[in-house]
C-alpha cells in the first residue's frame, strides 16, 4: 500500500459527459502528480501541483482540469467526454515535488466512455 | 514523439535465471532514470533508480545499468522468481528544472516461469 488513495475505482459514463476523480496523496506530501494511461501506452504526465499550486503541465487536453485543495487531496476534472477518453487515471504523490524525488502510485481509476 | 522507449513488449524467464529489461531514451537534457514495476490492478511501484553521473545502482537482486554515450539503460534481476512478473515500466525525468515529472516508457512484461 503506497499510501495514495483514489476514488472510485472504476468509472462508467456515456459521452459527453463529465467525472470527478479524486487523490488523497501520502501523508506529509505536498505534491501531487496526475497521469494517464491509455490501451497499449505508457503512462502520460498530465499535470502537478505542489501545495495548491500548478508547478507543471504535461499534455493535459483543455477539457481536462485539475486542482489541489488546502487539505492536499486533488481532484481531476474531465468534461465533454469523448470514447478516446478511456483509460487508467492515475495519481501520485511525493514530498516536495523536486526533481529525484520518490513519486509514489495510488492504484487508480479505471474511466470507461461509451 | 516517445521519448524513453521499451522495445521488447514482453519477455519471459526461467525461474533463477537473470532477466534483462532494455530502455532506451532520446533527451539528452534527462538525468534521473527510474523502473517502476506493475502489478494487475495495482498503481506502479518504485522499483530502484540512477542518476546520470552514475553509470550502475544495485539494490539486492536489482542492478540497473546506464549508457550515456547510448542513451540507453538496463534493468537486471538476478535471480528471477515467480513474484517478479509484472509489467516493468522505465523512466526518465530531470531535464536541469524544478518540476518533477515522469516520462514513462510504454512497458514490458516480464514472466518468470517456475
Amino acid at each position: 500500500d503506497s499510501g495514495v488513495t483514489q476514488t472510485p475505482k472504476h468509472l462508467i459514463t456515456a459521452t459527453g459527459q463529465r467525472v470527478t476523480l479524486r487523490c488523497s496523496p501520502r501523508s506529509g506530501d505536498l505534491s501531487v502528480y496526475w497521469y494517464q494511461q491509455s490501451l497499449d501506452q505508457g503512462l502520460q504526465f498530465l499535470i502537478q501541483y505542489y501545495n495548491g499550486e500548478e508547478r507543471a503541465k504535461g499534455n493535459i487536453l483543455e477539457r481536462f482540469s485539475a486542482q489541489q485543495f488546502p487539505d492536499l487531496h486533488s481532484e481531476l476534472n474531465l468534461s465533454s467526454l469523448e470514447l478516446g477518453d478511456s483509460a487508467l487515471y492515475f495519481c501520485a504523490s511525493s514530498e516536495q515535488g523536486l526533481v529525484q524525488e520518490t513519486q509514489y502510485f495510488g492504484p487508480g481509476t479505471r474511466l470507461l466512455v461509451l | 514523439d516517445q521519448q524513453v522507449k521499451q522495445n521488447s513488449p514482453s519477455l519471459s524467464v526461467q525461474e533463477g535465471r537473470i532477466s534483462i529489461l532494455n530502455c532506451d531514451y532520446t533527451n539528452s537534457m534527462f538525468d534521473y532514470f527510474l523502473w517502476y514495476k506493475k502489478y494487475p490492478a495495482e498503481g506502479p511501484t518504485f522499483l530502484i533508480s540512477i542518476s546520470s553521473i552514475k553509470d550502475k545502482n544495485e539494490d539486492g537482486r536489482f542492478t540497473v545499468f546506464l549508457n550515456k554515450s547510448a542513451k540507453h539503460l538496463s534493468l537486471h534481476i538476478v535471480p528471477s522468481q515467480p513474484g517478479d512478473s509484472a509489467v516493468y515500466f522505465c523512466a526518465a525525468s530531470g531535464y536541469g528544472g524544478a518540476t518533477n515529472k515522469l516520462i514513462f516508457g510504454t512497458g514490458t512484461l516480464l514472466a518468470v516461469q517456475p
